[in-house]
């Protein structure tokens, strides 16, 4: 079947750390990866995505490259801010089906 | 452009009455999703319509939960009765799934409590 498998959160980072977030995922085809975000009160919005192998999507400093060997698609950001604290989601589109991973909080501390 | 719309923002209501939530979604996508977030769960996908027809409705809880998409531009989730354990935030996504590259877009969602 198809699915996503995030890192377990909460995750906590001094302000300027490196960050990742691990995601990995099950397909039964070639899907697209996306990574989305969830502010406080907000509904998820779209982060960045890349909709084949080695594909780097990237956007507001976040990356993550589309690695089909290892069927991955980690977050990272070199320096983070207070101001990326927020939920993230993995997410993959195969056919016509999404399907979301569960989410890791990151809270960035001063 | 007008990104997904729901209404209401917010909902309080006793237990047992009737709740409609509302979406508009992006004009010219052709699939609708309507979710369902707790802390519990996480994000459920309750239903999935495509081009107006209901696709996928594995994930409804019960029959209390009803959702319709009467055209391309408006759809309702309704739950009859309501009950204290449906007190969440439910959020409407919209795509155009034809095309691989397309995310799904949320709106802001609906946060509702029932007492």
């Amino acid at each position: 079947g198809n699915s996503v498998t995030q890192m377990e959160g909460p995750v906590t980072l001094s302000e300027e750390a490196f960050l990742t977030i691990n995601c990995t995922y099950t397909a039964t085809g070639y899907p697209s990866l996306f990574w989305y975000v969830q502010y406080p009160g907000e509904g998820l919005q779209l982060l960045l995505k890349a909709t084949k192998a080695d594909d780097k999507g990237s956007n507001k400093g976040f990356e993550a490259t589309y690695r089909k060997e290892t069927t991955s698609f980690h977050l990272e950001k070199g320096s983070v801010q207070v101001s990326d604290s927020a939920v993230y989601f993995c997410a993959l589109k195969i056919g016509n089906q999404f399907y979301f991973g569960t989410g890791t909080s990151l809270t960035v501390i001063p | 452009d007008a990104g997904v719309i729901q209404s209401p923002r917010h909902e309080v209501t006793e237990m047992g009455q009737e709740v409609t939530l509302r979406c508009k979604p992006i004009s010219g996508h052709n699939s609708l999703f309507w979710y369902r977030q707790t802390m519990m769960r996480g994000l459920e996908l309750l239903i999935y319509f495509n081009n107006n027809v209901p696709i996928d409705d594995s994930g409804m809880p019960e029959d209390r939960f009803s959702a319709k998409m009467p055209n391309a531009s408006f759809s309702t989730l309704k739950i009859q009765p309501s009950e204290p354990r449906d007190s969440a935030v439910y959020f409407c996504a919209s795509s155009f799934v034809e095309w691989s590259n397309q995310p799904q877009h949320f709106g802001d969602g609906t946060r509702l409590s029932i007492l």
